[in-house]
């Protein structure tokens, strides 16, 4: 079945750090694959997403490239800020209208 | 995109006392909906989707119940909260033709005592 692997963290930066968090999945096709922040105590937003291979998803900084050759969607941003601390959810969708999640990395950004 | 409206945003039940959680969407219609719960730590479990009005399917066998009765309403009930049932629970919206594009709602934080 389908299943999503992240650094499980936590990962602990300076701002104006360069951030990555690496996340491989397992598919049967070629799914839809996602990136989701949740904030303290919030539920979780869309952060960027990429639909095919090489697609390149993009947000507030933060990019994630659909690498089919080596099924990853690391999440990277050049320089992290203290509001960007937060735990990022690895995604993908496959053909069965549901998600498959990675268990979040926790990322903490000190001044 | 789809707003998720869900409620109460925070409730302490007793055990044994029932429960009933509520979400509505808009800015769709014939969502796909979704009930997880997300315990201590950070791991989201999907608990219930629906594809349509009156159909649900279970994931995890549990304490607790989805129904929908409007197309984009769906709530998740349960007769008698047990305390493993604490967490936070996170309705979601998605259709098929945004590329399994899930929305999420501000969820709900539930404590049983």
């Amino acid at each position: 079945g389908d299943s999503v692997t992240q650094m499980e963290g936590p990962v602990t930066l300076s701002e104006e750090a360069f951030l990555t968090i690496n996340c491989t999945y397992t598919a049967t096709g070629y799914p839809s694959l996602f990136w989701y922040v949740q904030y303290p105590g919030e539920g979780l937003q869309l952060l960027l997403k990429a639909t095919k291979a090489d697609d390149k998803g993009s947000n507030k900084g933060f990019e994630a490239t659909y690498r089919k050759e080596t099924t990853s969607f690391h999440l990277e941003k050049g320089s992290v800020q203290v509001s960007d601390s937060a735990v990022y959810f690895c995604a993908l969708g496959g053909s069965n209208y549901k998600l498959t999640f990675g268990k979040g990395t926790l990322l903490t950004v000190n001044p | 995109s789809q707003t998720i409206h869900q409620w109460p945003a925070t409730l302490v039940q007793p055990v044994g006392s029932p429960l009933s959680l509520e979400c509505t969407v808009e800015g769709t219609s014939n969502p796909n909906l979704y009930w997880y719960r997300q315990a201590a730590g950070r791991g989201l479990q999907l608990l219930f989707y629906s594809v349509g009005i009156g159909q649900i399917s279970s994931e995890v066998p549990q304490n607790l119940s989805a129904s929908r009765p409007q197309d984009r309403q769906f709530i998740l009930s349960s007769k008698k909260l047990l305390l493993s049932d604490s967490g936070f629970y996170l309705c979601a919206s998605g259709t098929t033709d945004s590329g399994n594009t899930i929305y999420f709602g501000e969820g709900s934080w539930l404590t049983v005592v």
